[in-house]
C-alpha cells in the first residue's frame, strides 16, 4: 500500500466554522507533511511532523492547527479561516531516515472559505 | 533553504525526448535533488532523485552536473500522459534530522500529438 489518503476531497466552510482535514498512510513512514497550494503555484510547506512530534512550522498562522495522534494519522484543524486561505491542501509522508526518502503525496483537499 | 529555478513552460512532440532543466546554484553538499510531477487535479508524484551521479529508472533519467549546480530531467519518449507540471526539489535536512521538500516554481510541460 503506497497510498496517502486525504479526506474530505472537497470542503466548503464559513469563516466562523471549525473543520478538520484528515490524512492517513500505512507505509510505516515516520515523517508527515502538510502543504498548501494556491492555483497555478507550487506547493508551500506548512508543517512537518517527525515521529509524531511537530518538527517544523513554517510560520503558519495559528488558525491552522496540526495534530498527529499516531504514526499513521495527521490532522489539520481549521478555525476562523479567511477567504484567502482557500487552496488545495496536500498531505505527504516519507521515511525519516535513509537514502530512499521519496515523499508520497495524497490527492489533496480542495478547501473553499466563504 | 536552497532554491531551484526552472523555465515556466516547455513543449515537446509526442514520442520525442524531453530535457527539463533545473538550476540550483546554492545547493549544499547534503541536498538530494528530487523531481516530482503534478498532473491536473492530482497530488505531486515522485519521478526520480539523485545526489551526485546520474540516475535512471523506469520513468526517466536524471543528469546531474559535476558541480551539482544544475540538473536535467530526461523523459526519453514523451507521451500525452506526461503532460504535467514538473518540479525540481532540493531535499533539505534540518538540524533535527527531518527532511524538508521545498518546491521550485515548476515547468509546465505540454506534449503535442
Amino acid at each position: 500500500d503506497t497510498e496517502v489518503t486525504q479526506t474530505p476531497k472537497h470542503l466548503v466552510m464559513g469563516m466562523t466554522n471549525k473543520k478538520s482535514l484528515k490524512c492517513e498512510q500505512h507505509m510505516g513512514h515516520r515523517a508527515m507533511y502538510w502543504y498548501k497550494q494556491k492555483a497555478k503555484k507550487p506547493p508551500e510547506l506548512m508543517f512537518v511532523y517527525s515521529y509524531e512530534k511537530l518538527s517544523i512550522n513554517e510560520s503558519v498562522p495559528s488558525r491552522f492547527s496540526p495534530e498527529c495522534p499516531n504514526s499513521s494519522l495527521l490532522n489539520l484543524h481549521l478555525h476562523a479561516l479567511q477567504p484567502e486561505d482557500s487552496a488545495l491542501y496536500l498531505c505527504a509522508s516519507s521515511q525519516d531516515k535513509g537514502l530512499n526518502t521519496e515523499a508520497f503525496f495524497g490527492q489533496g483537499t480542495r478547501l473553499t472559505v466563504v | 533553504d536552497a532554491k531551484t529555478t526552472q523555465p515556466n513552460s516547455m513543449e515537446s512532440n509526442e514520442e520525442e525526448p524531453v530535457h527539463l532543466p533545473c538550476n540550483h546554484s546554492t545547493i549544499s553538499g547534503t541536498d538530494y535533488i528530487h523531481w516530482y510531477r503534478q498532473l491536473p487535479s492530482q497530488g505531486p508524484e515522485y519521478v526520480i532523485h539523485g545526489l551526485t551521479s546520474n540516475v535512471n529508472n523506469r520513468m526517466a533519467s536524471l543528469a546531474i552536473a559535476e558541480d551539482r549546480k544544475s540538473s536535467t530531467l530526461i523523459l526519453h519518449r514523451a507521451t500525452l500522459r506526461d503532460a504535467a507540471v514538473y518540479y525540481c526539489i532540493l531535499r533539505d535536512v534540518v538540524i533535527s534530522g527531518t527532511y524538508k521538500y521545498i518546491f521550485g516554481t515548476g515547468t509546465r510541460l505540454k506534449v503535442l500529438a
